[in-house]
């Protein structure tokens, strides 16, 4: 399997309630990261995982929160949603320390 | 506290013409830097990098330079082909994340 893929592409949930997101990548990527990204602004790192175990996380609050699965796929949780996390959430991933990461399309979350 | 800056957020050029896009950084950890770029509906795509023990980095049309003292890095797009429309991100790498600038939209004209 080739890239990056991300479900669902879009997603309408309201404040307070929990969401899912996930990431299949590909095979052999060891490594995968996440990132917000607010309309006009570049995306915000969350955290980052490798090898299943959390490595780096960013100023993100601890209800955001990740879960790293042998088969290269990914899961990031958010709960209590507020409507501040609306946003397009992207899921990187790369083979060990190399330097280039590839992205996937993103879910674009919408809080109302 | 922003470490990596793209202070314009737009650019025009015309075909054929050189592209220059520029990006100011503050964090001195950063052990290489990329350019990404990015078409609406779609995620980034990683165009270049370079160490930041390297001053220069080039692939085809594509040159990426780091101007350390300054704490700057620029990217040449040479000849701008119209199929390079789009948003340019640079970002500052360490081992465990990207830093990414606000990007800049690239226009190129006929």
């Amino acid at each position: 399997e080739t890239g990056v893929t991300q479900s669902p592409t879009h997603l309408i949930k309201t404040r307070g309630q929990q969401v899912t997101l996930r990431c299949s990548s590909q095979s052999g990527h060891n490594t995968v990261s996440w990132y917000q990204q607010a309309l006009g602004q570049g995306p915000q790192f969350i955290f980052q995982y490798y090898r299943e175990e959390e490595n780096g996380r960013g100023n993100f609050p601890p209800r955001f929160s990740g879960l790293q699965f042998p088969n290269y796929s990914s899961e990031l949780n958010v709960n209590a949603l507020e409507l501040d996390d609306s946003a397009l959430y992207l899921c990187a991933s790369r083979f060990g320390t190399a330097v280039g990461y590839t992205f996937g399309s993103g879910t674009r979350l919408t809080v109302v | 506290d922003q470490q990596v800056k793209q202070n314009s957020p737009s650019l025009s050029v015309q075909e054929g013409r050189i592209s220059i896009l520029n990006c100011d950084y503050t964090n001195s950890m950063f052990d290489y830097f990329l350019w990404y770029k990015k078409y609406p509906a779609e995620g980034p795509t990683f165009l270049i990098s370079i160490s930041s023990i390297k001053d220069k980095n080039e692939d085809g049309r594509f040159t990426v330079f780091l101007n350390k003292s300054a704490k700057h890095l620029s990217l040449h797009i040479v000849p701008s082909q119209p199929g390079d429309s789009a948003v340019y991100f640079c970002a500052g790498g360490t081992a465990s994340k990207l830093t990414f600038g606000t990007g800049t939209r690239l226009q190129v004209t006929l």
